[in-house]
Formats: C-alpha cells, structure tokens, sequence
C-alpha cells in the first residue's frame, strides 16, 4: 500500500538557519503530493502542494518538489523563524478520484531558537 | 481558524464505555473526513463522507462508526472503548469530494481511555 518516509525529529535550527525536511513516498501511480504544519494545539493546516511531476510547491518561503524519480517531496526554506516551530507532516493522496485519503508520515518537530 | 468545530475538546472516559464526537464542517464544505492521531500509528485516515453519503473507509475499526447528518455535521461513535483507542481525533472538511480541494482541519478531541 501507499506509504511516506519522512526525516525523524525534533530538528532543532538557529533562527536564519536553511531548513530541509526529507520526504519519500510509495505508491501505485501517480499521487498528488502535499506538506501540511500543525502549530502546537490547533489542527493541521495545508502548507503546500504538488499534483504532478517536477511541479513545485511554496508558500511561506517553504518550497517542495514532486520528483517521481527519485519518489521525494523535500521540505526546504532557506531562513527559518522562531514562528515556523511546528510539526511537519509530508502526505500523499493516491486514492484518486472521489475521494482524499490522505497517507501521512510520522512527522517531523521543528523547533527553531533565536 | 479553520472553521471547522469539533466538540468536545477533551474527553475522559473508562474502558467499554461508548462516545461521541461531533464535528461541524467549513459553511458550504460537503465533505467530511475523520482521522485518528496516536503516538505509536500517526495520522490515520478513518472514513469519508459526502453530503451524508459514506464516501471510503479507511483504517476504522468495527467498533467505530459515523455518520453526516442533513445539516452536514458529522459524529463518530466509539463504542466498547479500549486503553489503545486513547488519540487525537481530527475531523477536515472540503467543498468537493476529491484532492482538487483542499482540506481545512479542527483542533481535534482529545480521548483518553483510562
């Protein structure tokens, strides 16, 4: 079945400092791929997105790109905030059409000092 | 804020007893997802539904059900409760049925089965 790798945590980054968050996938053909953030007691939130190969997603400073051949969706940024301490969440959704079943990794603790 | 609602935000119970969560969606979001948060699996899709249809099953146990009510508001049910049922509950919302909208989180319930 579908699954996603992602980098284990906590990371822990000097204000300024460049961020990547690794993330791999397996899946049957041709999933959309997505980084969400989840802030500390709130719900998750979409970050960004991608839905075909070689596609780049950003927002926020943070970019990822869908790479099929390498099957990854690295999460970078290149000067991270004391507000981007969160936990990063790489997924995937395979089921196609008709449905968002969305397959999450473990996640990923960020935690960045000024 | 996402505008999704879920109710309650904390919830304490014994095992074998039954609960239920509610979830009020986005204004015009037709689709609800539910999904479970636990240290040992992650996030977990559970169920789908689409304007009170059960749209997919994911990783939901027999002892587990839903259901999306005319008003589009959903509950699960939780029943015969288990120490290992002890997780986060989110519930999203999205305007459509397929990955080309995007999903918009609650803060969750917090279960504890003591």
């Amino acid at each position: 079945g579908d699954s996603v790798t992602q980098m284990e945590g906590p990371v822990t980054l000097s204000e300024e400092a460049f961020l990547t968050i690794n993330c791999t996938y397996t899946a049957t053909g041709y999933p959309s791929l997505f980084w969400y953030v989840q802030y500390p007691g709130e719900g998750l939130q979409l970050l960004l997105k991608a839905t075909k190969a070689d596609d780049k997603g950003s927002n926020k400073g943070f970019e990822a790109t869908y790479r099929k051949e390498t099957t990854s969706f690295h999460l970078e940024k290149g000067s991270v905030q004391v507000s981007d301490s969160a936990v990063y969440f790489c997924a995937l959704d395979g089921s196609g059409a008709g449905s968002y079943q969305l397959t999450f990794g473990k996640g990923t603790k960020l935690s960045v000092i000024p | 804020d996402s505008g999704v609602t879920q109710t309650p935000k904390h919830l304490i119970t014994a095992t074998g007893q039954r609960v239920t969560l509610r979830c009020s969606p986005r204004s015009g979001d037709l689709s609800v997802y539910w999904y479970q948060q636990s240290l040992d699996q992650g996030l977990q899709f559970l169920i789908h539904y689409y304007n009170g249809e059960e749209r997919a099953k994911g990783n939901i146990l027999e002892r587990f059900s839903a259901q999306q009510f005319p008003d589009l508001h959903s509950e699960l049910n939780l029943s015969s409760l288990e120490l290992g049922d002890s997780a986060l509950y989110f519930c999203a919302s999205s305007v459509n049925s397929g990955s080309g909208s995007p999903l918009h989180f609650g803060n969750g319930t917090r279960l504890t089965v003591t």
